[in-house]
């Protein structure tokens, strides 16, 4: 399993663009990148996953560069509701596999007005 | 029902007491895992399930079994409480196992063992 490493914490303000780096150097080939945020009192939902590049969608933007040992996920425009916890997860798209992804322990964003 | 549910949404037990806490999914996912989360540790796996019929430890299996019978339900089963297993758990599915697939998550069951 890639172990990944985030930022316990961070602030920003609202209307202010968010940068969440990940590093994952350990991660194989067959392996995806996902990131889930998870608000208080809730269960985490998918918001992104890529494989190379660049990958954006109506909610996040997500940069991963060439050597993939790292991994970017772009807020634009933040609000005080992306307040939330953000996880990186790499895993593969093996069926039937014993070894489990891991959420760890997130990034915890929190949004100031 | 619509996604995937778990009951009950809170409970309080008395240590020794034998509980357990349900989980059930209607998008006929091969795959279930149970977290809990406790402050400052994230997201833990207990256990999971590939497919109706097996069952596999995680994390922190120690204390927890699950047994999955069909594909919709995912029972967690503690034994005998102890205070340590306070936590919020949360049941998940997913298409099928592995890293690529996104895992839906249920509400969450604040468990409190006195």
């Amino acid at each position: 399993l890639a172990k990944t490493t985030q930022p316990i914490s961070m602030d920003s303000y609202e209307g202010q663009e968010v940068n969440i780096t990940c590093s994952h150097n350990n991660i194989a080939t067959n392996d995806y990148i996902t990131w889930y945020q998870q608000f208080p009192s809730q269960g985490p939902r998918f918001i992104i996953q890529g494989y190379k590049t660049k990958v954006t969608n109506e909610v996040a933007s997500l940069f991963i560069p060439a050597d993939r040992k790292s991994s970017t996920l772009s807020l634009p425009r933040v609000s005080l509701s992306d307040t939330a916890v953000y996880y990186c997860l790499v895993g593969d798209v093996g069926e039937n596999r014993d070894d489990k992804i891991i959420f760890g322990k997130g990034t915890r964003l929190h949004i100031l007005p | 029902i619509a996604g995937i549910t778990q009951a009950p949404t809170s409970q309080i037990l008395a240590a020794g007491r034998r509980m357990t806490l349900r989980c059930t999914q209607d998008m006929r996912h091969n795959a279930m895992y149970w977290y809990r989360q406790d402050l400052g540790l994230g997201l833990r796996l207990i256990h999971y399930s590939n497919t109706a019929g097996t069952t596999g430890k995680g994390e922190v299996p120690d204390g927890y079994s699950v047994s999955r019978a069909n594909t919709d339900d995912f029972p967690l089963t503690l034994a005998s409480a102890v205070p340590s297993q306070t936590s919020v758990y949360f049941c998940a599915s997913s298409y099928t196992s592995g890293g690529y697939n996104e895992q839906f998550f249920g509400p969450g069951t604040r468990l409190t063992v006195l």
